[in-house]
């Protein structure tokens, strides 16, 4: 019963490396999610995957690229990671069908950029 | 887009005392939820309110859906350190983008023993 699992929990980049963030889900779920949280600004959407063999950009999308591999995961790529993107980021999956039941979140990534 | 008021930004309280925080919306949601995230974790989901005027309660917590579905009010009575955490309210409408959660930027909760 793990839920949504991201690895890794914490990283640390130089400015203009690039790294991908994992997740899994063994939920079933058909959509996920890519957030990152910044103090006072609550959780803000980065991509989302209704389907599998879909992706669309939520919020703040840029500098970053995902890939829904199949349904079980969803990864979050920075190709040129800036001190910007120094953040905590929780991947999520929920059920879109009819009345939402809610998000499942991980338990974040935290990435440092310097 | 949608933007959600979530109030207060931050509350200290003692244990014991009960707890109010709200959330509020230019426009309607179909689905009004609320989330606690503690130190170092991602948000858990705490209530779902998916008609509007349901009051829906879960141990000591109590949220509302407004009856005009543009607001929703989470109440903690008695609270304990345990509670100690941010509290976020969401909002959902179905069908497409419409589909996903807008978040309020919380409400963080602290408790003095």
């Amino acid at each position: 019963n793990a839920g949504v699992t991201q690895t890794p929990k914490f990283q640390v980049l130089k400015t203009g490396q690039s790294m991908t963030l994992q997740c899994a889900q063994d939920m079933n779920h058909n959509s996920m999610y890519w957030y990152r949280q910044d103090p006072g600004m609550g959780l803000r959407l980065i991509y989302y995957s209704a389907s599998e063999g879909t992706t669309d950009k939520g919020e703040v999308p840029n500098g970053y690229n995902v890939s829904r591999l199949n349904k079980r995961e969803f990864s979050l790529r920075l190709e040129s990671a800036a001190p910007s993107q120094t953040s905590v980021y929780f991947c999520a999956s929920s059920n879109r069908q009819g009345n939402l039941y809610g998000y499942t979140f991980g338990s974040g990534t935290r990435l440092t950029v310097v | 887009g949608q933007q959600l008021n979530q109030s207060p930004q931050s509350m200290f309280i003692q244990e014991g005392e009960d707890v109010s925080m709200n959330c509020t919306s230019s426009s309607i949601f179909n689905t009004w939820l609320w989330y606690k995230q503690e130190p170092g974790e991602g948000p858990v989901l705490l209530i779902a309110l998916y008609k509007a005027g349901e009051l829906t309660s879960n141990g000591r917590l109590t949220a509302q859906f407004g009856i005009t579905r543009k607001d929703s009010f989470l109440n903690i009575s008695a609270s304990i350190p345990s509670d100690v955490g941010i509290y976020f309210c969401a909002g959902q409408n179905y069908g497409g983008s419409q589909g996903n959660l807008i978040f309020g930027k919380g409400t963080k909760l602290s408790v003095k023993p």
